[in-house]
């Protein structure tokens, strides 16, 4: 089955730092990936939509500027936190499909903290 | 954004129990998702509805594509304990290039042996 890995599962980084995650499509190739954001007992936030070798669209209220995606290849896609700040403390997870698949499929998370 | 009506929010049952759960929408959709979310993962995809009315099997599982297209349902049935954990649900209408999922807020499912 289609297997998305997600690194780190968790990281802690002090204020104004920067943090890049990075989601990876291990047995095909993702065209879209899908970048989401959830806080505690709720659901899942979408922050952008990115295609490979374009730019990312990002959902209202999220700041390009903030959360840098790349998605320079099928099998990779970076989320970059900049100057982060202790409510960028989140758990960040990304999902990928590709053209064959009709769902995308999730990596494990990133538990961010913000210190 | 626009979220999906999930209940229960929780539920507290015992081993062996059926389980069911169910989603409601104002708005029509062409894809109903249910996803299975265990502490500190991301979600697993568990079933997949694309036609209303279809009702769709998954071991223990069983869900439906409500004949509306702004409902479905989750049952599990005889519960075990592996089956703790957070159960959403997501829409999507597939209109042009909008792929977007809606989701739910979640019941978290709570299984006593």
């Amino acid at each position: 089955g289609a297997v998305v890995s997600q690194h780190p599962s968790r990281v802690i980084c002090k204020s104004g730092t920067s943090v890049k995650i990075e989601c990876r499509s291990l047995d095909f190739q993702a065209t879209t990936m899908f970048w989401y954001r959830q806080f505690p007992k709720k659901s899942l936030m979408l922050m952008a939509t990115s295609n490979e070798g374009s730019k990312a669209t990002y959902e209202q209220g999220v700041e390009k500027d903030k959360f840098l995606i790349n998605h320079a290849s099928l099998t990779l896609s970076t989320l970059t936190v900049t100057s982060a700040h202790p409510e960028d403390s989140s758990f960040y997870i990304c999902s990928a499909r590709d053209l064959q698949s009709a769902e995308a499929f999730f990596g494990q998370g990133t538990r961010l903290t913000v210190v | 954004g626009q979220q999906l009506n999930q209940s229960p929010q929780s539920m507290f049952i015992q081993e062996g129990e059926d389980v069911s759960m169910n989603c409601t929408s104002s708005s029509i959709f062409n894809t109903w998702l249910w996803y299975k979310q265990d502490p500190g993962e991301g979600p697993v995809l568990l079933i997949a509805l694309y036609k209303a009315g279809e009702l769709t099997s998954n071991g223990r599982l069983t869900a439906q594509f409500g004949i509306t297209r702004k409902d479905s349902f989750l049952n599990i049935s005889a519960s075990i304990p592996s089956d703790v954990g957070i159960y959403f649900c997501a829409g999507r209408l597939n209109a042009g290039n909008n792929r977007k999922l809606i989701w739910g807020l979640g019941t978290s499912l709570a299984v006593n042996p």
